[in-house]
């Protein structure tokens, strides 16, 4: 069974610095996906950025990006020029690989991180 | 755009009443998921239906029922509430065959049982 951490449960930065939130995971599989959320007040959950194991180039969205470990199962999210609607909660989550056949995608999440960005 | 819609949004509930919480998606996905958030917890799978006609049990189903009633919903049954039940409830959807894809979320359900 897979495992996902997050050791922070809270965080806060200044506006327009950076912040990196980290993740760590267990897993006995060699290829799978991990995935950064973000949940803020109003609860939804949308998709920050996602990173596939095979690849080894970290990846970026805009003002987020990764820095994956592979060996060390670590997969931390780093968010720059922060900004104050990037306050919410964010998860941490993995998903297996199958080879052949379909994937219902299942997902395992980390405990979360509560990030609030200080005007 | 609706994506994935989840009614209702809040509900109290008594102990030992039953409610359904209802889940619909309009991205034609295979797979659909129930989750609870709890404080400290993270997001933690209650059943899931990897497609239409099929659930499993996943981390957490003791106390729920669900229904795949057609590929576009999936409902989520506490026959007897309990105050453990109290959470909030997400719903999510997947593309199975495109395994790359990582799942659509709902705005939640906030649930309260007294």
């Amino acid at each position: 069974a897979q495992t996902v951490t997050q050791s922070q449960p809270e965080m806060s930065v200044q506006e327009a610095e950076t912040v990196t939130l980290s993740c760590t995971y267990d897993t006995s599989e060699n290829n799978y996906y991990l995935f950064w959320y973000k949940q803020p007040p109003s609860r939804q959950m949308i998709l920050v950025i996602r990173q596939e194991a095979y690849k080894q180039q970290n990846a970026t969205e805009n003002r987020f990006s990764v820095n994956f470990q592979k060996a060390a199962k670590s997969f931390s999210l780093k968010i720059s020029d922060s900004q104050l609607g990037d306050t919410a909660m964010y998860f941490c989550a993995f998903m297996k690989h199958f080879p052949g056949g379909t994937s219902y995608g299942k997902l395992t999440f980390g405990q979360g991180t509560i990030l609030t960005v200080h005007p | 755009n609706a994506g994935v819609t989840q009614t209702p949004k809040f509900q109290v509930l008594k102990t030992g009443q039953s409610m359904t919480l209802q889940c619909a998606q309009d991205m034609n996905h295979n797979s659909m998921y129930w989750y609870r958030q709890d404080p400290g917890m993270g997001l933690r799978l209650i059943y899931y239906s990897a497609s239409e006609g099929t659930t499993d049990k996943g981390e957490v189903p003791n106390g729920y029922n669900v229904s795949r009633l057609n590929k576009r919903e999936f409902s989520l049954r506490l026959e007897s509430a309990a105050p453990s039940q109290t959470s909030v409830y997400f719903c999510a959807s997947s593309e199975g065959i495109e395994r790359r894809q990582p799942q659509h979320f709902g705005d939640g359900t906030r649930l309260s049982i007294l």
